[in-house]
């Protein structure tokens, strides 16, 4: 199946700074590219997705860059704000299949 | 969006009983559910995919006769741990998506922390 690393596994950022999350996948037939925010006891829940023919997506604060060459993807959080703080995974899946392999996660602390 | 929901959320068990977690499409129908494990400060492990109708696919390494899937209609999907043991301990989450034939959003349940004992 498709393996899918991602890093840092934390993040300290101050509020109002940026974070950026990357992911790496093996598959290059791989073309849909979700990222989940699960907050602390709660279920993961989408945030962003990207599709492997456009190479940046962005939505108010959030941005995903894909580089299909390189096989690698990654969030863009801009002005970060507290409630941000949360568990972040990036997956990859093909986009005709709905079976998702998960990123290891970076936790994310901003700090006010 | 859609809403998946799992029962029970936190289940509590002596070593060699077995324990049922439901996962249920509450507002569509799901053809395909899928299991996975997350132990604690770690990623999403998939587990299996829960086929209505059919045999659950599993993944490398996940043991099909410990961990029995049901998908017996198109809203209810069953994860069975077996004879669980202390190393089975963890939170066990669903997840379903409304796409049918192409990736999309999917929906997790709340998830179940099972212990044992």
């Amino acid at each position: 199946g498709e393996n899918v690393e991602q890093h840092p596994s934390t993040l300290s950022v101050q509020e109002g700074d940026s974070a950026v999350i990357k992911c790496t996948y093996s598959d290059s037939a791989s073309n849909y590219f979700p990222w989940y925010k699960q907050e602390l006891g709660k279920r993961p829940q989408l945030i962003i997705d990207i599709r492997s023919n456009v190479g940046e997506k962005k939505d108010q604060r959030i941005a995903v860059t894909l580089n299909k060459t390189a096989k690698h993807f990654s969030l863009h959080i801009t002005e970060t704000q507290p409630e941000d703080s949360a568990v972040y995974f990036c997956a990859a899946t093909l986009y005709n299949f709905n079976k998702f392999y998960f990123g290891s996660g970076t936790k994310l602390n901003v700090k006010p | 969006g859609a809403v998946v929901s799992q029962h029970p959320s936190w289940v509590i068990c002596k070593s060699g009983t077995s324990v049922k977690i439901e996962c249920r499409s509450l507002d569509f129908q799901a053809t395909t559910m899928f299991w996975y494990r997350q132990f604690p400060k770690q990623s999403l492990m998939l587990m299996a995919t829960s086929n209505e109708g059919s045999k659950a696919t599993y993944e490398q390494g996940v043991e099909k006769d410990k961990f029995l899937i049901n998908h017996a209609s198109l809203t209810l999907s069953t994860l069975t741990v077996t004879s669980a043991h202390p190393e089975d301990s963890s939170f066990y989450i669903c997840s379903a998506s409304q796409e049918l034939g192409f990736a999309g959003e999917l929906f997790f349940g709340e998830g179940s922390r099972l212990t044992v004992l």
